[in-house]
């Protein structure tokens, strides 16, 4: 079973488009985010959504809205999509709490935009 | 604004040395994570470390924790083609509904036979 899933893999668009991104969780986590992965392999947070409620927006353009319909679910929606929202994007859950809490991650969703 | 710095950016050795990733700050975090990522896949927990001075031991790999919480760093020794990978090291900001990593931008460990 697979805990943290992502689709598509990949993803190929035009400049200008809008695509979504869907990610779910069976791991029963409060606590779901939003990574983009550059070229260079930096991991950044973009999001994270508790039991369905936005908790972290880490300054991200309005064009990327975030959608929890529960707590199992966190989908990613991008309007108008740029050259430079080609990357890879990750989802993980964890469970809130604690100094330590490890985040699952899901297989990623590689962005290309042309 | 929390940052980690991590080094070398990239490393490529033979089957069978040592090596030692560094990750710092000049900020304080309430804990410390090393992930393994491998090419296509999302990165996977090795270890967290929560108190100062904290070391942990897996098999060939060790980790250690500053004693004022601002730096980690991850030693393998003797290692091997399996241990190829991107090493990242994160710092918890906080617990609870606002917990947040800040990922250090990764070393990329190459093991040639």
């Amino acid at each position: 079973d697979t805990a943290v899933s992502q689709t598509p893999k990949y993803l190929v668009t035009q400049m200008g488009n809008d695509k979504s991104i869907k990610c779910e969780q069976n791991l029963g986590h409060d606590t779901m985010y939003w990574y983009k992965q550059d070229s260079k392999k930096f991991l950044k947070i973009m999001f994270s959504y508790n039991n369905k409620e936005l908790i972290i927006n880490e300054t991200v353009p309005n064009r990327f809205s975030p959608k929890s319909p529960d707590k199992a679910h966190l989908n990613l929606h991008i309007n108008s999509l740029e050259l430079g929202d080609s990357a890879v994007y990750f989802c993980a859950s964890s469970q809130v709490g604690g100094a330590g809490g490890e985040q699952f991650f899901g297989p990623g969703t590689r962005l290309t935009v042309l | 604004t929390q940052l980690l710095e991590q080094s070398p950016q990239f490393l490529s050795i033979q089957e069978g040395e040592n090596l030692t990733v560094y990750c710092n700050s000049s900020s304080v975090f309430s804990s410390l994570q090393w992930y393994r990522q491998e090419p296509g896949e999302g990165p996977v927990l090795l270890v967290t470390v929560v108190t100062g001075g904290e070391v942990k031991k897996l098999k060939r790999l060790t980790f250690q924790f500053g004693d004022a919480r601002k730096d980690s760093s991850l030693h393998i020794t003797a290692a091997q083609p399996g241990d190829t990978g991107l090493y990242l090291c994160a710092g918890a900001s906080s617990g609870g509904s606002n917990y947040k990593l800040t990922f250090g931008k990764g070393t990329l460990l190459t093991v040639n036979p």
